[in-house]
């Protein structure tokens, strides 16, 4: 069965400094991994999604995440934050080949300070 | 693409009496998932909706809870005879046809109080 770690559950960061959120899965086959923010009393908003090719992946809103299979990692990042991106992010995996019930972290709590 | 729609979006309830929920999924869609999410955490799978057919029942926290899919369209979860613990939101999703590699679209979800 497959596993989703989210390291850190908060990250506190003043305003256009860089962030990265880290993410790390356990699996034994092929992942398509995924990166959702949820805004307060809302439901989750798809990032960005990582199924093949290139392992840089770019998503809204000036997020984008690299894949590294040799370390099982899907890191979020985002050179300069607004205040607008305060928010839950959370990582998932699904296997190829398996099923289509996705594994999600725990979340990182991202705080933006002026 | 209207989204995803669930009704209502806040329940308040006294322990013990039976609350049901509704989920509209995006029209194309034919996965449909229910989720709980309580504070600080990610979303907990409770079960899934192919069409009609529900694939994944065992995961549903207790007899207690149920849900259903009628016509492959809309779908209801309903929890009898509610608990203190059974406080959170609710989430539903939906994703198209193909593989395990499509995204799912969430709904604002529905958030039980339990008095």
């Amino acid at each position: 069965a497959q596993s989703v770690t989210q390291l850190d559950s908060q990250v506190p960061v003043f305003e256009e400094a860089p962030v990265e959120l880290r993410c790390n899965y356990s699996s034994s086959v092929s992942v398509y991994l995924f990166w959702y923010v949820q805004y307060p009393n809302q439901g989750l908003q798809l990032l960005l999604k990582y199924l093949s090719g290139s392992t840089l992946v770019k998503g809204i809103n000036g997020f984008e995440a690299e894949f590294n299979k040799s370390q099982t990692s899907f890191h979020l990042r985002k050179p300069s934050v607004h205040i607008s991106d305060t928010a839950e992010y959370f990582c998932a995996v699904t296997l190829s080949g398996g099923s289509y019930i996705p594994t999600f972290g725990r979340g990182t709590s991202l705080i933006v300070h002026p | 693409d209207t989204g995803v729609s669930q009704d209502p979006r806040h329940k308040i309830t006294k322990r013990g009496q039976n609350v049901t929920f509704r989920c509209d999924p995006i029209s194309e869609h034919n996965r449909l998932y229910w989720y709980r999410q309580t504070l600080g955490q990610g979303p907990e799978f409770l079960t899934y909706f192919q069409n009609e057919a529900q694939l994944e029942k065992s995961r549903l926290l207790s007899d207690r809870f149920s849900a259903e899919r009628p016509k492959g369209s809309f779908s209801t979860l309903e929890i009898q005879r509610t608990e203190q613990g059974d406080s959170a939101m609710y989430l539903c999703a939906s994703s198209g046809t193909g593989g395990v590699n499509q995204p799912q679209h969430f709904g604002d979800g529905t958030r039980l109080s339990i008095l």
